[in-house]
């Protein structure tokens, strides 16, 4: 299994320039996940989606817009981008067994390193 | 909602020696609290977790306390070794309605000296 794959790595776009960054994992998890990390803030949650065709707000989604088509993707976009969106994405999963209660730790993405300039 | 702090933001150790990270959180339904481990350049990844059911737990030489009548928890690692070096968050979760939601601490980078 790849686990949770990240495309691209590394990205330099242009202030104003629109870009789709692409999650997919093969474990075939209910929830997905994108966060952003800036030095010293740790990892915020932009959107999360707990199933296909669901998706929801995290802590910082302005800016960005995220798309659950099929369970195994999860599309980050970015229509305008912005200097102060210049940081590394991260997509995890996870997943929540029946009768458990619980749901289980997010496995991460490589990342992809975003430079707006 | 929930927020997490994370002391200290930097910590060096000796070899052999120990290293201790603490966490407080402001939410008393948080029942879930994870750590995670960053080494440069790479992901994060889940070393130990700790549910409120507990006080404490053991995985070698990483352990995680949790006090929650003062809505903290540690981190502890014992005779470190250079491959500890890296940052390490902790995280808070309230399990039943939170959709699996993780709110990460701001980060200690651990670096430990040969």
């Amino acid at each position: 299994n790849a686990g949770v794959t990240q495309t691209p790595k590394f990205r330099v776009l242009k202030t104003g320039q629109s870009m789709t960054l692409l999650c997919a994992q093969d474990m075939n998890h209910e929830y997905m996940y994108w966060y952003r990390q800036d030095p010293g803030m740790g990892l915020r949650l932009i959107h999360y989606s707990v199933g296909e065709g669901t998706t929801a707000k995290g802590e910082v989604p302005d800016g960005y817009n995220v798309s659950r088509l099929k369970k195994q993707n999860f599309l980050l976009g970015l229509e305008s981008a912005a200097p102060s969106q210049t940081s590394v994405y991260f997509c995890a999963s996870s997943y929540f067994p029946v009768g458990t209660g619980v749901v289980k730790e997010q496995y991460f993405g490589p990342g992809t390193r975003l430079t707006v300039t | 909602g929930e927020n997490v702090e994370q002391h200290p933001s930097t910590l060096s150790v000796q070899e052999g020696d120990s290293a201790v990270i603490k966490c407080t959180y402001s939410d008393s339904a948080s029942n879930y609290f994870p750590w995670y481990k960053q080494e440069l350049g790479k992901r994060p990844q889940l070393i130990i977790d700790i549910r409120s059911n507990v006080g404490e737990k053991k995985d070698q030489r990483i352990a995680v306390t949790l006090n929650k009548t003062a809505k903290h928890f540690s981190l502890h690692i014992t005779e470190t070794q250079p491959e500890d070096s890296a940052v390490y968050f902790c995280a808070a979760s309230t399990e039943t309605d939170s959709w699996g939601k993780l709110q990460f601490g701001a980060g200690t980078q651990v670096v430990v000296t040969p």
